[in-house]
């Protein structure tokens, strides 16, 4: 059974369209997040939420737009691509936020935009 | 806010040495400090953290070190195998947020 699973895991699309990425979690975890990791390997929070709440949102253009419609999912939208948006983008989630334990990490989805 | 800083950013070994990897931190009331292995083309995950009421803790050939005064900690891998080659990621964190390190790329030579 996969912990963190998210879909697709690979997204090829032009500059300008609009995409999504679906994530999803059973291990009962109240904290989801979204990261963004570029071709030079850093790992940058975009999203925290923890129960359904928003909780850390850093500057990311509103381009992209988070979703979570129960504590086990945690879905991202990007409007207008760019070809900076061009990354990995790993969903995450742990017991509770920050300092209190494991992340537990999906496979990524690699988004290209041409 | 906090700032972790990793060095080095590259570190290569002769296979069976030893790797010794530092991060730095700037707030000293961060309590929380875990390491992470992301190898090539997969996930980031952990494999040893360490709390503040620590000074090191022991998992096989993996040990992880925390100096508070100095607001610095480390990785220490043993008698390295090729598997050790990965990114290897630090973060520190005293409430609801991880601030990560930028990366160490681990590689192993036979």
């Amino acid at each position: 059974d996969t912990a963190v699973s998210q879909t697709p895991k690979y997204l090829v699309t032009q500059m300008g369209n609009d995409k999504s990425i679906k994530c999803e979690q059973n291990l009962g975890h109240d904290t989801m997040y979204w990261y963004k990791q570029d071709s030079k390997k850093f790992l940058k929070i975009m999203f925290s939420y923890n129960n359904k709440e928003l909780i850390i949102n850093e500057t990311v253009p509103n381009r992209f737009s988070p979703k979570s419609p129960d504590k086990a999912h945690l879905n991202l939208h990007i409007n207008s691509l760019e070809l900076g948006d061009s990354a990995v983008y790993f969903c995450a989630s742990s017991p509770g936020q920050g300092n209190t334990g494991e992340l537990f990490f999906g496979e990524g989805s690699r988004l290209t935009v041409l | 806010g906090e700032n972790v800083e990793q060095h080095p950013s590259t570190l290569s070994v002769q296979e069976g040495d030893s790797a010794v990897i530092k991060c730095t931190y700037s707030d000293s009331a961060s309590n929380y400090f875990p390491w992470y292995k992301q190898e090539l083309g997969k996930r980031p995950q952990l494999i040893i953290d360490i709390r503040s009421n620590v000074g090191e803790k022991k998992d096989q050939r993996i040990a992880v070190t925390l100096n508070k005064t100095a607001k610095h900690f480390s990785l220490h891998i043993t008698e390295t195998q090729p598997e050790d080659s990965a990114v290897y990621f630090c973060a520190a964190s005293k409430s609801y947020q991880l601030i990560w390190g930028a990366g160490t790329k681990l590689i192993i030579k036979p």
